[in-house]
């Protein structure tokens, strides 16, 4: 089965600082890469899919990308609304594997 | 609209059997693949299992393959999860989730516990 790793597990940052994600599969995926925003006691949100396609809704400072094995979420300023955990999903075939989550905090 | 909503979790005792159902609205269920998701507590999203719009494809995670059962009812725009021989490690909220998609229910409460 193919493995998803994200990094780092955890991050600090501070208002208006640029945050990025990295998201890596053990095998190649194409672009079925999606990226999830949870925040405490919320449902999932989903933010991207498609590596890189931005879900009607979502802010745009919110932005994804990658191909094959090695994805990126980023958040261009990072806002007090973004701390949450977030989780990449591959979706190109079973088992649709979730990343271990990284959380993301105002420093 | 669409609307997902869960059903059917609570507490049971180790080895016993639960069915969870997702009644499903809003969208043309027959279309779409659908996926159980589930998440333990303080804990990541764990992804269980994936059923085709026909239900011609079924898919489960290893942790729950052999005990867990997904169906559908395409007629009555629902989801199923039939869990059989449940351990405390099952304690979770699962939610049902169509494919690919920002629509996820608001999940339902598994306990497995003695």
């Amino acid at each position: 089965d193919i493995q998803m790793t994200q990094s780092p597990s955890s991050l600090s940052a501070s208002v208006g600082d640029r945050v990025s994600i990295t998201c890596r599969a053990s095998q190649g995926i194409s672009n079925y890469l999606a990226w999830y925003q949870q925040k405490p006691g919320e449902v999932p949100k989903l933010l991207i899919y498609a590596a890189s396609t931005l879900q009607s809704g979502v802010p745009s400072r919110f932005s994804g990308s990658g191909f094959g094995t090695d994805f990126t979420l980023t958040i261009s300023s990072l806002q007090p609304e973004d701390v949450a955990t977030y989780y990449c999903q591959k979706y190109n075939s079973a088992p649709r594997t979730f990343g271990q989550g990284t959380k993301v905090e105002i420093k | 609209e669409v609307q997902l909503v869960e059903s059917g979790g609570g507490l049971v005792q180790p080895g016993g059997s639960l069915r969870l159902s997702c009644a499903a609205s809003g969208f043309t269920f027959s279309s779409y693949s659908m996926n159980w998701v589930r998440q333990a507590p303080g804990k990541g999203l764990e992804w269980v299992s994936h059923i085709s719009s026909d239900s011609s494809s079924i898919y489960h995670a290893d942790s729950v393959r052999g005990r867990f059962t997904a169906s559908r009812d395409n007629a009555k725009n629902s989801l199923y999860l039939q869990m059989n021989s449940l351990r405390v490690e099952d304690t979770a909220v699962y939610y049902c989730a169509r494919e690919n998609s920002g629509f996820w229910g608001q999940g339902t409460l598994v306990t497995v516990s003695s």
